[in-house]
């Protein structure tokens, strides 16, 4: 069965500052995906980025990235210069190539400070 | 423009009293799921419809039902709520299968008194 695990049950960081998540996953599977998820309060869930398991390349979008280790089922976020908006609770999780369910992580709640 | 429209937001029900929530999209997407979401936890993925075709995850309990009338609407049917299932339930969709992307609904909470 895969699992997601994020350590990290909370985080707060100052406006402007980078700050990284950290997710780690459990697969026998060798195609997948990989994404993180925002959920700001009373809001709905979006997708922030999203990393396929046979691309080497992290994924990157604007100030979001990601530094996947496949071999260390490791697949962290980075949020650069932080902003207000970026308050939210973030999920990893995962989904099969062959499958059409995301699993996901417990999630963590970031605060940015201003 | 809201594509996973999910109403009501606030749902108040009591204890065994059937209650359905709702989720309409404006996406035209063959996939949509519902997933039930408790405080500080992940959202648990309850069951999905490709087009018309059910697909109920092992462990959601006999209490949970689903219809989906057309392409465009979804319904979660609780038919005897429990105090344990209060929570959030988010509905979301995606384009076809094999399409990784999940848009989800602003959800609805549930309160059971």
């Amino acid at each position: 069965a895969q699992t997601v695990t994020q350590s990290q049950p909370e985080m707060s960081v100052q406006e402007a500052e980078t700050v990284t998540l950290s997710c780690t996953y459990d697969t026998s599977e060798n195609n997948y995906y990989l994404f993180w998820y925002k959920q700001p309060p009373s809001r709905q869930m979006i997708l922030v980025i999203r990393q396929e398991a046979y691309k080497q390349q992290n994924a990157t979008e604007n100030r979001f990235s990601v530094n996947f280790q496949k071999a260390a089922k490791s697949f962290s976020l980075k949020i650069s210069d932080s902003q207000l908006g970026d308050t939210a609770m973030y999920f990893c999780a995962f989904m099969t190539r062959r499958d059409d369910k995301i699993i996901f992580g417990k999630g963590t709640r970031l605060h940015i400070l201003p | 423009d809201a594509m996973v429209i999910q109403n009501p937001r606030y749902q108040v029900t009591q204890f065994g009293k059937p209650v359905t929530l709702s989720c309409s999209q404006t996406l035209n997407h063959n996939v949509m799921y519902w997933y039930q979401q408790k405080s500080s936890q992940a959202p648990k993925l309850l069951f999905h419809y490709y087009d018309k075709d059910f697909n109920n995850e092992a462990d959601t309990p006999d209490n949970f039902q689903s219809r989906r009338p057309n392409t465009s609407f979804c319904f979660l049917d609780i038919r005897s709520p429990g105090l344990g299932d209060a929570a959030m339930y988010l509905c979301a969709t995606s384009r076809d299968r094999g399409k990784n992307i999940q848009y989800f609904g602003a959800g609805t909470r549930l309160s059971v008194l």
